[in-house]
Formats: structure tokens, sequence, C-alpha cells
């Protein structure tokens, strides 16, 4: 049982590319979560799904873009990547009904340059 | 939306004194309130979580109040130690029970980073 697994742990990015996160889940939680942390801030929401195929927007959608065709896979994929962007992003997953706790991955450290 | 504000953003303390740290929220909805501890480079860690139905929880060295009329929460840290020292943030949330729909999504404060010196 490995969790939630986040890949990659760093990258750097060139202004303008592009690049998917991955977060995988094997604990066939419903419910995932992306959020960025930028340096000396909270966490802000930018999508999340409630279930394979159902995904909605959070605070700060604007530039990502998610898909959920399996209950074990949410990745995050970054457009044209802007400076904005350079942040720590951190996926999650809980149960459901019933279960609040959240089970984070270990974070992937994205820098645009 | 939900605005969760916590303060002290730095708390400084010595080993064995209590630290508390301090979250109002805006939305009279929420109704789940987690506490989550982030040590340096690492990912957040569940610390302890209250709902609007209970006043108080404690586990061992830490306790959260909640007080809902004035909205706010405080985690409370006793006996401090060296390795308390980390990020902690609070959060809410508004959790639906009874076939209501429960997204979950949480709201954090800004985090109070707490140094705890031996």
């Amino acid at each position: 049982n490995a969790g939630v697994t986040q890949t990659p742990k760093f990258r750097i990015l060139k202004i303008g590319q592009s690049m998917t996160l991955q977060c995988a889940q094997d604990m066939n939680h419903n419910y995932m979560y992306w959020y960025r942390q930028d340096p000396g801030m909270g966490l802000k929401l930018i999508y999340y799904s409630v279930g394979a195929g159902i995904t909605d927007k959070g605070e700060v959608p604007n530039g990502y873009n998610v898909s959920r065709s399996t209950t074990e896979d949410f990745p995050l994929r970054l457009e044209l990547a802007a400076p904005s962007q350079t942040s720590v992003y951190f996926c999650a997953s809980r149960w459901g009904q019933g279960a609040y706790g959240y089970t984070f991955g270990s974070g992937t450290r994205l820098t645009v340059v | 939306g939900e605005n969760v504000e916590q303060h002290p953003s730095t708390l400084s303390v010595q080993e064995g004194d209590s630290a508390v740290i301090k979250c109002t929220y805006s939305d009279s909805a929420s109704n789940y309130f987690p506490w989550y501890k982030q040590e340096l480079g690492k990912r957040p860690q569940l610390i302890i979580d209250i709902r609007s139905n209970v006043g108080e929880k404690k586990d061992q060295r830490i306790a959260v109040t909640l007080n809902k009329t004035a909205k706010h929460f405080s985690l409370h840290i006793t006996e401090t130690q060296p390795e308390d020292s980390a990020v902690y943030f609070c959060a809410a949330s508004i959790i639906r029970d009874a076939g209501g729909t429960s997204y979950g999504k949480l709201t954090f404060g800004q985090g109070t980073i707490l140094t705890v010196h031996p």
C-alpha cells in the first residue's frame, strides 16, 4: 500500500513549456485534490475530483487542467508554463462520506524559468 | 467562499512551554476543522481535527478548541518539545452527511512557523 504517489519530485520548466504532474493512489479513494503551496503560504486548491470522470475547479484553476479517467489516477496538466506557477504541488485523496482526513502525496517542486 | 485567517505567523517558545495558534473562519456553514503539521520539505500531516458538534478535543499533548459563535478555533500544544518545531496549518471545510454531497474541499490558513528552543 503506497498511499498517494506523486511524480516527478522536482522539475524545472522553461516559460511556455508544458508538463503533466502525475498523481496515483492505491487506497480506492473516491475524492482527489490538487493543491499548490507558494513559499511561506498555505495551500490553495487548484482542482478536485469526486470520482472517475468528474472534476471541478478550485480556487486557483487558471493555467491548469485535470482529468480523472480512473479511480487511481488524477494527473494535473500545465499548459504554457509561467513563472507564477513556480510552486510546490501536492496531490491528496480521501475516502469520501464519513472519512474527512486527507492523505497527501510527497509533493512536486516546480520551478518555471 | 470561505476565508481562514491564522495567527501568529511565527511563534517561538522554550522547551516545556505551551504554544497556542489561533484561526478564524468566515463561513458559518463550515463544520470540520483539521490541523496539519508540515516539517521542512515534507508533506502536511494531519495531527488533530474537530467537528462543529464538539467544543474541544484532546490527544495527548495536543488539543483543539472551537467557538462556533465567534467562528474561531485554536490549537494548543502543551509541554512543547524540539521535535514539535514545524509549520502548522489550520483549515476549514463543509462536510455534509446524511445523503448530502461531501466534497471536503479544505481552505487553509497561511501557516504558523513554530520554533521550540531546547
